[in-house]
């Protein structure tokens, strides 16, 4: 599987965007770009995927580099409750053999400070 | 909002006993996953279940533990024989199917907290 890169943690201010940075220098054509977040005590969440267009849902925007190589999610304005750890997650579609598994990486903390 | 739920939230197990993990996907999904964290580790991936067999496996999923979808409602983790290493969050996810593996989110329910003495 194609390995991510994400800085072990950061700190926000409430209600200021965040910017969660991701490298995927060996992403291949056909990897789906996904982003998961689990709170504290709790399960993994999916907040967001996508391919190669930016894509923005109502937890989030995710913002993909042109050669696909990095990507970005970003938190508009972040609350209390977003203070998560944070997971770039490659997912190839391999259709017939793939079910879909997730690899997740150590993630980056985000801190978010009142 | 539907939701997958799991039980029991902890088990407290002695080394050597079977333990069984049990699991609600959401209810038109039809595929099935069991994750594990360490405490301060990472999520791993253990186990997917499609059309009422393994699809996938890791090496952590040996021929201690088994899944079963036993009534079409819940889907179970059994760990045969437990070791202290077992000892970990045990998250079940469910996903639906929308063509492409790439694509289909996971909805994870709340895990289980396994501790092996």
């Amino acid at each position: 599987d194609a390995k991510t890169t994400q800085p072990n943690s950061m700190e926000s201010n409430e209600e200021e965007p965040v910017h969660l940075p991701c490298n995927h220098s060996t992403i291949s054509g056909t990897d789906y770009i996904h982003w998961y977040r689990q709170l504290p005590s709790q399960g993994p969440e999916y907040v967001i995927h996508g391919l190669t267009s930016n894509v923005n849902n109502r937890m989030a925007s995710l913002a993909i580099a042109e050669d696909r190589k990095s990507s970005t999610l970003i938190l508009h304005r972040a609350t209390l409750r977003d203070a998560a750890v944070y997971y770039c997650i490659l997912r190839p579609n391999a259709g017939g053999t793939s079910y879909g598994k997730l690899t997740f990486g150590q993630g980056t903390i985000l801190t978010v400070h009142p | 909002e539907p939701e997958v739920t799991q039980t029991p939230s902890h088990q407290v197990t002695q080394m050597g006993q079977e333990v069984i993990l049990r699991c609600v996907p959401i209810s038109n999904h039809l595929y099935f996953y069991w994750y594990r964290q360490i405490l301060g580790q990472k999520v791993e991936f253990l186990v997917s279940f499609y059309n009422n067999e393994i699809s996938e496996k890791s090496e952590i999923f040996d021929d201690q533990f088994s899944v079963e979808r036993p009534d079409g409602s819940n889907f179970t983790l059994k760990i045969r024989s437990t070791k202290l290493e077992d000892s970990a969050m045990y998250f079940c996810a469910s996903s639906d199917w929308r063509g492409l593996a790439g694509v289909n989110e996971q909805f994870f329910g709340p895990g289980t907290r396994l501790t092996v003495l």
